[in-house]
């Protein structure tokens, strides 16, 4: 399968841990992003990368979370000190730009849950 | 800045009948649309794209939408409903090249489709 993976799918942990999800795009992609979506909600956009470089982040995203793209290859994003605010799906997608109109790829999904 | 508001929170079509999901969209450049669908518990698959070509954009499955800039609408359509289509789908703008959300992705709310047999 040469799509978007992510590891774990889901992820349980308890108030004020922290926790690391991973992403690995298509191969030959060049940027990279992270979303998060809750309940009943569209994705949000939370950061993306060019290559390994980290070129935008949402505002949504606090000083506890941290995203790395070490080798313009895989991606992780890390929550430290979680909060019951954070229990979401975290989505990665990937695709090349430019051009700017191409679609992005979506892997399934991390889902948190804060206890 | 672009935004995209979906005007139906959820939608309820009988089997074989047709669908219409209905998107409205705000951008500063020239934008691309998709439409997205989300089945439980999983990521996005993507339906069909509109990148300035043909203003009516076939998609997988038999979908297809219109781009109407007149009426900055983008709404998806589908003359016969199927039970595998109950999902949430979700309509998304990226901005063209020049603009600040160049690339970038702003989704809608979602509609939840549900195919009653």
């Amino acid at each position: 399968d040469t799509g978007v993976s992510q590891n774990p799918r889901h992820k349980i942990t308890k108030r004020g841990q922290n926790v690391t999800f991973r992403c690995d795009p298509i191969s030959e992609h060049n940027r990279l992003y992270w979303y998060r979506q809750t309940l009943g909600q569209g994705p949000e956009f939370l950061t993306y990368f060019q290559n390994e470089a980290q070129l935008e982040k949402s505002r949504l995203l606090s000083d506890r979370f941290s995203a790395e793209r070490p080798k313009g290859s895989f991606s992780t994003l890390e929550i430290q000190r979680t909060e019951q605010g954070d229990s979401a799906m975290y989505l990665c997608a990937s695709t090349i730009i430019p051009p700017g109109n191409q679609p992005q790829h979506f892997g399934d999904g991390t889902r948190l849950s804060i206890l | 800045a672009q935004s995209v508001t979906q005007l139906d929170s959820h939608v309820s079509v009988s089997e074989g009948t047709p669908v219409l999901l209905r998107c409205n969209y705000s951008s500063s450049y020239s934008p691309s649309l998709f439409w997205y669908v989300q089945h439980p518990n999983k990521g996005l698959q993507l339906l069909l794209k509109y990148t300035s070509a043909a203003t009516l954009v076939k998609g997988i499955n038999g979908f297809e939408a219109e781009f109407k800039k007149s009426e900055t609408s983008f709404h998806l359509t589908k003359p016969s409903a199927h039970m595998s289509d109950a999902a949430e789908y979700f309509c998304v703008v990226s901005g063209g090249a020049g603009g600040t959300s160049y690339g970038k992705l702003t989704f809608g709310q979602g509609t939840i489709l549900t195919v009653h047999p």
